[in-house]
């Protein structure tokens, strides 16, 4: 059980456009749902949380209208990185939880984004 | 805020014992995981601890001290594909990990 899906495993895109990452709680309801990046060699840094029905809370230096988040059902939460810039090249990471205070976080596979 | 250390790398003998320690300086406390990490994938857990003492899990243990802010996990009869890099991260408020910055496992033969 726990299990949590990324779509898609890699991208590569031009500098200028969008990228849509989608992020599944596969068998469990994720009210919860985690946002990292991690730069090679590096930790995992938390961007954002998102609960199911409301907008999500971004960490201190991370830009709300740069990465759209949604997390509009139980299953299901979106990361959009808009106008993509070289920079943004990174691994991006979900995790869910149930919810509630004690629950584990449970990783998805990640997403390699290249922007060129 | 949050401070978690733990060293960047260590190496270790193919079927040896090896300990990584964690200490943490936190505004609040609910739990602290152990997760590994092969390159280029997304993290796995391996342990929870949130009262003091040793959790056993096979070949991996965790051991916490909450009045030391202390944390380690040990890895028994290590095998080559324990290489890997291994995150501390505890939980705070709102079920929010912050992350130690990982430690780069190199089991040698």
């Amino acid at each position: 059980g726990a299990v949590v899906s990324q779509h898609p495993s890699r991208v590569i895109c031009k500098s200028g456009t969008s990228v849509k990452i989608e992020c599944r709680s596969l068998d469990f309801q994720a009210t919860t749902m985690f946002w990292y990046r991690q730069f090679p060699k590096q930790s995992l840094m938390l961007m954002a949380t998102s609960n199911e029905g409301s907008k999500a809370t971004y960490e201190q230096g991370v830009e709300k209208d740069k990465f759209l988040i949604n997390h509009a059902s139980l299953t299901l939460s979106t990361l959009t990185v808009t106008s993509a810039h070289p920079e943004d090249s990174s691994f991006y990471i979900c995790s869910a939880s149930g919810g509630a205070g004690t629950d584990t976080q449970y990783f998805g596979p990640g997403t390699r984004l290249t922007v060129l | 805020g949050q401070n978690i250390d733990q060293p960047t790398e260590m190496t270790a003998t193919e079927g040896a014992i090896v300990q990584i320690n964690c200490t943490y300086q936190t505004s609040g406390f609910n739990g602290l995981f152990w997760y590994q990490q092969h390159a280029g994938e997304a993290p796995t857990f391996l342990s929870y601890n949130v009262l003091d003492g040793l959790e056993e899990k096979g070949r991996f243990s965790s051991f916490l001290s909450r009045s030391k802010g202390y944390s380690y996990l040990l890895l028994k009869e290590l095998q080559m594909k324990d290489s890997a890099s291994y995150l501390c991260a505890v939980r705070g408020a709102g079920n929010m990990l912050t992350f130690g910055g990982g430690t780069r496992l190199m089991v040698k033969p």
